[in-house]
C-alpha cells in the first residue's frame, strides 16, 4: 500500500526557533497534501491544504505566516513552524491524496511528528 | 459545513465483549465519504474503512462491522469479541467528494479493553 513518511518523528526546540517538518509520499505522487495538528487527547484539526506548485489554503484561525507550507514537488511537502512557542507544542500529521487513479476519498497518513517547544 | 459527532468520549469493556462506537454526521453534500480510523498509542492513524454515501450496505471485516444508516446520518462501528489490541482511540471522519476532499474528524472515542 501507499506509504507516507514524516521527518523528524520527534523534535524538541527552544522557544523562538523555527522547525521544519517534512512529509514525503514514498511510492506515489501526491498532488494534494494536508497538514493536521492534534493536541493531547483531542481530535485532528486540519490546518491547511497544499496543492503541488501552488499556495497552500489555510483553515480559519491558522496563521499562514507562522505555519509556512511548501509543496514543491509531487512527493514532498514541508511545514515550517516559525518562531515556535510552547503553545505550538503538538502532534503534527500530514496526509496525502493519490494523483490520479488512486482510490478517490482514501487518504494516506504519515506517522506524525511530535513537537515540543521549551 | 460538515460536522462529525462521536458522543462517547471513553468506553471500557472487558475482553471478549462486543462494543459499538457511535458516529453521527452532518453534511449538505449529496455525495460524500465516511471513514473510520484507529489511532493506537504510537500515534499513527490506521485506516479501517471508507464508505461512499451511495452505498448503504453494511460491511463486515473479521471482527469489525459497520452499520451505515443514511436516514439517521449514522455510521456506527462494532467490534465483536474485543481484544486488548483493540485498545486505541477511534476516529470517525467525513470527506467531501469533490475538490480536495478535505476530511473532518470527530472528537474520537478512547476504547480500553480490560484483560
Amino acid at each position: 500500500g501507499a506509504v507516507v513518511s514524516q521527518h523528524p518523528s520527534r523534535v524538541i526546540c527552544k522557544s523562538g526557533t523555527s522547525v521544519k517538518i517534512e512529509c514525503r509520499s514514498l511510492d506515489f505522487q501526491a498532488t494534494t497534501m494536508f497538514w493536521y495538528r492534534q493536541f493531547p487527547k483531542q481530535s485532528l484539526m486540519l490546518m491547511a491544504t497544499s496543492n503541488e506548485g501552488s499556495k497552500a489554503t489555510y483553515e480559519q484561525g491558522v496563521e499562514k505566516d507562522k505555519f509556512l507550507i511548501n509543496h514543491a514537488s509531487l512527493t514532498l511537502s514541508t511545514l515550517t513552524v516559525t518562531s515556535a512557542h510552547p503553545e505550538d507544542s503538538s502532534f503534527y500529521i500530514c496526509s496525502a491524496r493519490v494523483f490520479p487513479g488512486g482510490r478517490t476519498g482514501e487518504k494516506y497518513f504519515g506517522p506524525g511528528t511530535r513537537l515540543l517547544v521549551l | 459545513a460538515q460536522k462529525v459527532t462521536q458522543a462517547q468520549t471513553e468506553i471500557s469493556v472487558v475482553e471478549k465483549e462486543d462494543v459499538t462506537l457511535d458516529c453521527v454526521y452532518e453534511t449538505r453534500d449529496t455525495t460524500y465519504y465516511l471513514f473510520w480510523y484507529k489511532q493506537p498509542p504510537s500515534g499513527e492513524l490506521v485506516f479501517l474503512i471508507r464508505r461512499n454515501s451511495f452505498d448503504e450496505q453494511n460491511e463486515i471485516s473479521g471482527r469489525y462491522s459497520w452499520n451505515f444508516q443514511k436516514s439517521t446520518s449514522s455510521f456506527n462501528f462494532t467490534i465483536t469479541a474485543s481484544q486488548v489490541v483493540d485498545s486505541a482511540v477511534y476516529f470517525c471522519a467525513l470527506s467531501e467528494a469533490v475538490g480536495n476532499e478535505k476530511l473532518t474528524f470527530g472528537t474520537g472515542t478512547r476504547l480500553t479493553i480490560i484483560p
